[in-house]
């Protein structure tokens, strides 16, 4: 199994349906992240967290919100997806003690139309 | 806050050829740095990383990347490209508890 896994990898919504991505991780790690990534623009921040009870904006966290469920688990929603959100988001996760860098999921491709 | 700055958006080489793909940061406290590597339709992948000591670090699949304080760069290096190595690669400093990416570089090997 992977050890940060995305669900769904693909999906297709409306405009102004409410959707939501789900990221869980077997790292046992504190700290989770979602990224948005579009061509040419790399990867941006949309939300962090570091435990279950301390989540962060990121640079763009406009138009999503977040939840943590549990240490293992961090889901990402849109409140009313909106065409310009087409994208494709990446959860990670980190340790700091490990300070190997994030261990990334497989992402998930967004279509709004 | 810190930025990564990735000049080269589109880089096509022949096999056998050297790559050399340039990073800049901005960011005033220690330095992490990272290259991942994303194959198509694949996610970012950890190719090297350098947080202290030797500034020349190793990575995996014969990449390199030189840690230059003095410039704010920490460019990627590999003598002899493969077909295998298009992929987009991303530069990425770790500050202000979050890691910061790049815009990406592009690169395109041809057989």
């Amino acid at each position: 199994d992977a050890d940060v896994t995305q669900t769904p990898r693909n999906r297709i919504t409306k405009t102004g349906k409410r959707i939501m991505l789900e990221c869980s991780q077997t790292k046992g790690h504190d700290r989770m992240y979602w990224y948005r990534q579009d061509p040419g623009l790399g990867l941006r921040l949309i939300y962090y967290s570091f435990d279950v009870k301390d989540i962060n904006k990121g640079e763009i966290s406009d138009g999503y919100s977040v939840s943590r469920q549990a240490q293992a688990k961090f889901s990402l929603s849109l409140e009313s997806a909106i065409p310009n959100q087409t994208a494709l988001y990446f959860c990670a996760t980190s340790d700091p003690a490990e300070r190997n860098g994030y261990t990334f999921g497989s992402g998930t491709r967004l279509t709004v139309v | 806050a810190q930025s990564v700055s990735q000049h080269n958006h589109h880089v096509i080489l022949s096999e056998a050829a050297s790559l050399e793909l340039g990073c800049n940061y901005s960011y005033g406290g220690t330095v992490n740095l990272f290259w991942y590597v994303q194959y198509p339709g694949q996610h970012l992948q950890l190719l090297l990383k350098y947080f202290s000591g030797d500034p020349l670090v190793k990575g995996i699949k014969g990449f390199e990347a030189e840690f230059i304080k003095s410039k704010f760069s920490f460019n990627l290096r590999k003598p002899s490209v493969q077909w295998s190595d298009t992929a987009e690669y991303f530069c990425a400093v770790f500050g202000n508890e979050k890691l910061t990416f790049g815009t990406g570089t592009r690169l395109t090997i041809i057989p």
